[in-house]
């Protein structure tokens, strides 16, 4: 099976745009989460899509939003981008049994000038 | 909420040497526990996991993990490193068990040496 996929790679953004980051999980996983990974504050979970609905959110501001489609690809997206948003955002694919193995895509690294 | 702790930042071991990588987290409820692997500019990597039964959990390159419940931790061990094994850990808990929301730790970057 091929692994998750995710667009674009590496984006550049300018301070108050907006950015949309998409994600194609493992086929036949249904749950999809984003996680944003920055030197100073590691791994956070920012919310978790199950079956186009969203089922857990981290503690980050409603500038943060995502959405699940009927076909499992998750997008994110940020509006009104700040500097401290330069991360990379990591997707991750559940298959909903008993492993509750997140397999991770490669990311996409976003900087904001 | 959970918290994960991974004391060490950094740390250096030479090549064939024993090395442990450890993790603490915060709550004593029932709890899945994770080690991801990333290495440079690529994603995380499941190395190993703990849901319930036996409390030592082994990985197919070598790296085992005990998990203790008393002491909250779940430290990674490897008997022998390779140059290979260079690379960043993170460990991870479930917020709740059953829940795909992962808290990780800050990680700690294994460096290898010849």
């Amino acid at each position: 099976k091929a692994g998750v996929t995710q667009t674009p790679r590496y984006l550049i953004k300018t301070r108050g745009q907006q950015v949309t980051l998409s994600c194609s999980p493992i086929s036949g996983h249904r749950s999809v989460s984003w996680y944003q990974q920055t030197p100073g504050q590691g791994l956070q979970f920012l919310f978790e899509y199950f079956s186009e609905t969203q089922r857990n959110k981290g503690n980050f501001p409603g500038r943060f939003s995502g959405r699940q489609f009927s076909n499992s690809r998750s997008e994110m997206n940020v509006s009104t981008l700040e500097l401290g948003d330069s991360a990379l955002y990591l997707c991750a694919s559940t298959e909903t049994s008993v492993t509750y193995e997140q397999y991770f895509g490669p990311g996409t690294r976003l900087t904001v000038t | 909420a959970q918290s994960v702790t991974q004391l060490d930042s950094q740390v250096p071991v030479f090549e064939e040497a024993p090395v442990e990588l450890r993790c603490n987290y915060s709550s004593s409820v029932s709890v899945y526990l994770f080690w991801y692997v990333q290495y440079p500019n690529q994603g995380l990597q499941l190395l190993l996991k703990y849901l319930s039964g036996s409390t030592l959990v082994e990985s197919i390159n070598g790296f085992e993990a005990e998990f203790n419940k008393s002491q909250t931790s779940f430290h990674l061990r490897k008997p022998s490193v390779h140059i290979s094994d260079t690379a960043e850990y993170f460990c991870a808990v479930s917020d709740q068990a059953g829940t795909y929301k992962y808290i990780f730790g800050t990680g700690t970057r294994l460096k290898v040496l010849a």
